[in-house]
């Protein structure tokens, strides 16, 4: 399958901070999109991006679909407790191809 | 409520057995996917079918197998074949192949 790389692998940060991670790959992909997982559960979709260059938001949440179409970031303002869980990158191509997560903490 | 139901939640079996997992959606979606998820790796695709009576293989097809005999149902076997089962299964369901998958909340098999 496709491998995309997800960075950084874990992230610990201070609540009330600023979160950003990126999901680069070889591959062109025709869609990008973002899951959360909480621990235990199945993942949950955040975000998806349709187009190269479009720029989206869900309240605090922000990701952008890379020019390149191998790319894609997203952003979290103002982080809070709750935005703990781990972040997967998914690209679309046929099939959907997901990042490795990167595992975020919040400490309050 | 609609969503994706997943049993058991836990489950634990010797070695060389097969195992089953249940998966029912009430989205009527028309795809449905089973994931393995290990530490560390992002979700490896294992089966999915599109429509009811078909499904293709993943990227880790091997030991394990399916069936979509109704829309709403997508049980995956987990077979003595597969060489290390022990792996958080997840399901999920889509209307059309835009990669919004709805997942269920997993399955956890331990194989001892």
């Amino acid at each position: 399958g496709q491998q995309l790389n997800q960075s950084p692998q874990s992230m610990f940060i201070q609540e009330g901070e600023d979160v950003s991670m990126n999901c680069t790959s070889s591959s062109i992909f025709n869609t990008w999109l973002w899951y959360k997982q909480d621990p235990g559960e199945g993942p949950v979709l955040l975000i998806a991006l349709y187009k190269a260059g479009e720029l989206t938001s869900n309240g605090r949440l922000t990701a952008q679909f890379g020019i390149t179409r191998k790319d894609s970031f997203l952003n979290i303002s103002a982080s809070i407790p709750s935005d703990v869980g781990i972040y997967f990158c998914a690209g679309l191509i046929d099939n959907l191809f997901f990042g490795t997560g990167t595992r975020l903490t919040v400490i309050p | 409520d609609g969503g994706i139901t997943q049993s058991p939640k836990y489950l634990f079996r010797k070695e060389g057995q097969n195992v089953t997992l249940s998966c029912e959606q009430n989205l009527n979606h028309d795809a449905m996917y089973w994931y393995r998820q290990d530490p560390g790796q992002g979700l490896r695709l294992i089966y999915y079918s599109q429509i009811v009576n078909d499904f293709q293989k993943g990227d880790i097809a091997e030991g394990y197998s399916v069936s979509r005999e109704k829309k709403e149902s997508f049980p995956l076997t987990v077979t003595s074949a597969q060489k290390n089962p022990t792996a958080f299964y997840l399901c999920a369901s889509s209307q059309g192949r835009t990669g919004e998958l709805f997942f269920g909340e997993g399955s956890r098999l331990t194989v001892l």
